[in-house]
């Protein structure tokens, strides 16, 4: 299986401001994504966070107001730019392993986000 | 990925069997049905998933019509810790592995 970690688990931020979400996991995995689930909602998928290349956006995300970058195949940070309310939400780390049963899929705790 | 229908809650007693239902009529040929749970304050987590034949696990077991279009989630003796939402997914797999389109899922409330 894979374990993932993520920082900050929890924050409080102001309008305007931007946050940066760290996802680490303990060994190297192929494939790696960030979800957001707003309040009281289901998971969406926000982008695939591809190693040396740029990530690859769901409709709907756009590359500056959530950058993300994946130096190595154990770590990505998500950016939230210049936050509103809206973008109250956990967000979490998915990341896809095959060293469980078959192609498994593992998420993060997620961070939850307040925007004030 | 196939829409899935689920109903929005269910109510279980300890240690009795439940049983989780889903929709999938369009699902196609080769999507696998995937099964996740989501315990409260925490990330999905993988309960099981299969294709056409029924399969078991540690957590749950997987029963799938003959003509794919429905399958159930069976949780053979339910415990408090198994209250969380349950999503069932369908999913093609290969490249666009990891891109799950989650619904609004059950609420499995159980009672002790």
């Amino acid at each position: 299986s894979a374990v993932i970690s993520q920082k900050p688990s929890r924050d409080i931020c102001q309008r305007g401001t931007s946050l940066t979400i760290q996802c680490q996991v303990d060994s190297q995995v192929t494939m790696m994504f960030w979800y957001r689930q707003q309040p009281g909602q289901s998971l969406t998928l926000i982008a695939t966070a591809n190693q040396g290349s740029e990530a690859t956006y769901e409709s709907g995300f756009v590359i500056d107001k959530f950058p993300i970058s994946r130096p190595n195949l154990t770590f990505s940070t998500l950016t939230v730019s210049n936050m509103s309310p809206e973008d109250s939400s956990i967000y979490l780390c998915s990341v896809v392993s095959s060293s469980g049963p078959g192609e498994t899929q593992y998420f993060g705790p997620g961070t939850r986000l307040l925007v004030l | 990925d196939a829409k899935t229908t689920q109903p929005n809650s269910m109510e279980s007693n300890e240690e009795e069997p439940v049983h989780l239902p889903c929709n999938h009529s369009t699902i196609s040929g080769t999507d696998y049905i995937h099964w996740y749970r989501q315990l409260p304050s925490q990330g999905p987590e993988y309960v099981i998933h299969g294709l056409t034949s029924n399969v078991n696990n540690r957590m749950a077991s997987l029963a799938i019509a003959e003509d794919r279009k429905s399958s159930t989630l069976i949780l053979h003796r339910a415990t408090l810790r198994d209250a969380a939402v349950y999503y069932c997914i369908t999913h093609a797999g290969g490249t666009s592995y990891g891109k799950l389109t989650f619904g609004q899922g059950t609420i499995l409330t159980v009672h002790p």
